[in-house]
C-alpha cells in the first residue's frame, strides 16, 4: 500500500526567507507525485507533478520540487516566500495518472513579516 | 471553463439526519473522485466513478454513505444516518480518462465542510 509522510505540521518563516516542505512516500514502483496547495476558503490547487524525466519540477508561483528515488522523497521548494504563500501543502502519491491519490497530513505554513 | 463545484460550501446537521453533497465535475471529465478530511487527519480516498460506475469503492466508510452518480455527470454523496465521526471536509474531483498523461490531474472543488452535532 502508498503512503505519504509530511513531518512538519506546522512551518513559520519570514517573509523572504527560503521555504521547504518535506514530503517521503512509500511506493513499489516509480510514482507518480503531487504537490497541491489550500488557501483559507479554497480547494485545492495543483501546485505541480512528478510522473517521468527531469527529476527536478517547476511549478506554478514559484515552486519547484525535486524527486530523489534513493530516499523516497519529493520536498517542495520555494527561494523566497511571500505572504501570499501562507496556505496548508499536501504532497501526494498516486499509482498513475488520473488514478486515485494517496495524501500526506499537510504541512500549514505561515509567513510572518 | 467552470471548474469543479460543490454544493453546499457548509452543512451542519444534528446527529442522526440526513445529508447529500451534491458535486459538479468539470464538463467531459468522465473520472469523478470523493474524498474527505476529518479533522486533524490526512485526506482519505472514499470512492471514484468513471462515467456512471462505480470504479473503486474501497475507501467509504460504512453503508449510511451512498454515492450516485446520475448519467455520468454529477454526483451525490448521502450520509444518513450521520454521526458525529462524520464532521470533516468532503472534497470532489475530477479528471479526463485516457488521453496524454499530462492532461489527466485531478481537479478539485473548494470541499463541503460537514458539520454533524
Amino acid at each position: 500500500a502508498q503512503s505519504v509522510t509530511q513531518p512538519d505540521i506546522h512551518i513559520t518563516v519570514s517573509e523572504g526567507a527560503s521555504l521547504e516542505l518535506r514530503c517521503n512516500y512509500s511506493y513499489g514502483a516509480t510514482p507518480y507525485l503531487f504537490w497541491y496547495v489550500q488557501s483559507p476558503g479554497q480547494g485545492l490547487q495543483l501546485l505541480l507533478k512528478y510522473f517521468s524525466g527531469d527529476t527536478l519540477v517547476q511549478g506554478i508561483k514559484g515552486f519547484e520540487a525535486e524527486f530523489k528515488r534513493s530516499q523516497s522523497s519529493f520536498n517542495l521548494r520555494k527561494p523566497s516566500v511571500h505572504w501570499s504563500d501562507a496556505a496548508e501543502y499536501f504532497c501526494a502519491v498516486g499509482a498513475q495518472a488520473g488514478n486515485m491519490l494517496t495524501f500526506g497530513g499537510g504541512t500549514r505554513l505561515m509567513v510572518k513579516p | 471553463e467552470a471548474g469543479v463545484t460543490q454544493f453546499p460550501s457548509h452543512s451542519v446537521i444534528e446527529k442522526g439526519q440526513t445529508v447529500t453533497l451534491r458535486c459538479d465535475p468539470i464538463s467531459g471529465h468522465d473520472n469523478l473522485y470523493w474524498y474527505r478530511r476529518v479533522m486533524g487527519k490526512e485526506i482519505k480516498f472514499l470512492l471514484h466513478f468513471v462515467k456512471e460506475s462505480k470504479q473503486d469503492e474501497s475507501g467509504m466508510p460504512n453503508n449510511r454513505f451512498l454515492a450516485e452518480r446520475t448519467g455520468g455527470t454529477y454526483s451525490t454523496l448521502k450520509v444518513q444516518p450521520a454521526e458525529l465521526e462524520d464532521s470533516g471536509v468532503y472534497f470532489c474531483a475530477s479528471s479526463q480518462v485516457g488521453g496524454r498523461i499530462m492532461n489527466t490531474e485531478a481537479f478539485f472543488g473548494q470541499g463541503t465542510r460537514l458539520t454533524v452535532v
